[in-house]
């Protein structure tokens, strides 16, 4: 069964700062390691999705970095703003016959202060 | 695209009764669906994985007695929770993917409080 270990559980950013999210996963990654957004009282929502045939991948403000070698991607926000706050949580696939299931990070609730 | 609708929004129902909620790709065939539930404060944690036309699969803990899974066509599964109670007060969340490997897509979630 797949791990997934997310750090740190809180972060506070000043506006126009970067944030940092990190993820570390246990075992052989097969499809798409994806990011998620959610809001209060709101589903989480697809932010960005790296698959691991790639190191790096930008949209906008924000970056996945993946070290496959290392096991673990993080999540890069550049120019951080108010509205950036939010619950972010990484996800990986559970492996074996799991048909795609992820299992989710623990969550990192984010600040941005104005 | 990839949008996931769910129905209702928030249900607040007596101990013993039964609850519906629905799970709808508007633009997409999802041939699979994910049900999680998700406490506050924390993680999703995934309830059960359903394929449409064949039964669900769930997670170790989850009751299939308890939490039905119908998926019954390419856009739509349904949650009962059957004979609610407080402790299954949660926000539930359904999410759709079109074919293994591809991006899952979440719904807006259901806030469930039973009484």
């Amino acid at each position: 069964q797949q791990q997934v270990k997310q750090s740190p559980q809180s972060l506070i950013v000043q506006k126009g700062g970067i944030s940092i999210i990190n993820c570390a996963y246990e075992n052989t990654a097969f499809d798409y390691f994806p990011w998620y957004q959610q809001f209060p009282g709101k589903g989480p929502a697809l932010l960005i999705a790296i698959r691991p045939d790639v190191s790096e991948k930008k949209e906008g403000r924000f970056t996945i970095s993946f070290n496959k070698s290392a096991k673990q991607f993080s999540l890069h926000i550049m120019d951080s703003q108010p509205g950036d706050s939010a619950t972010y949580f990484c996800a990986a696939p559970a492996g074996g016959t799991s048909y795609g299931k992820l299992t989710f990070g623990q969550g990192t609730i984010l600040t941005v202060h104005p | 695209g990839a949008v996931v609708s769910q129905h209702p929004s928030r249900v607040i129902c007596k101990s013993g009764t039964s609850v519906k909620i629905e799970c709808r790709s508007l633009d997409f065939q999802a041939t699979t669906m994910f049900w999680y539930r998700q406490f506050p404060k924390q993680s999703l944690m995934l309830m059960a994985t359903s394929n449409e036309g064949s039964k669900a699969t769930y997670e170790q803990g989850v009751e299939k007695d308890k939490f039905l899974i119908n998926h019954a066509s390419l856009t739509l599964s349904t949650l009962t929770v059957t004979s609610a109670h407080p402790e299954d007060s949660s926000f539930y969340i359904c999410s759709a993917r079109r074919a293994v490997g591809e991006t899952q897509y979440f719904g807006p979630g259901t806030r469930l409080l039973v009484l």
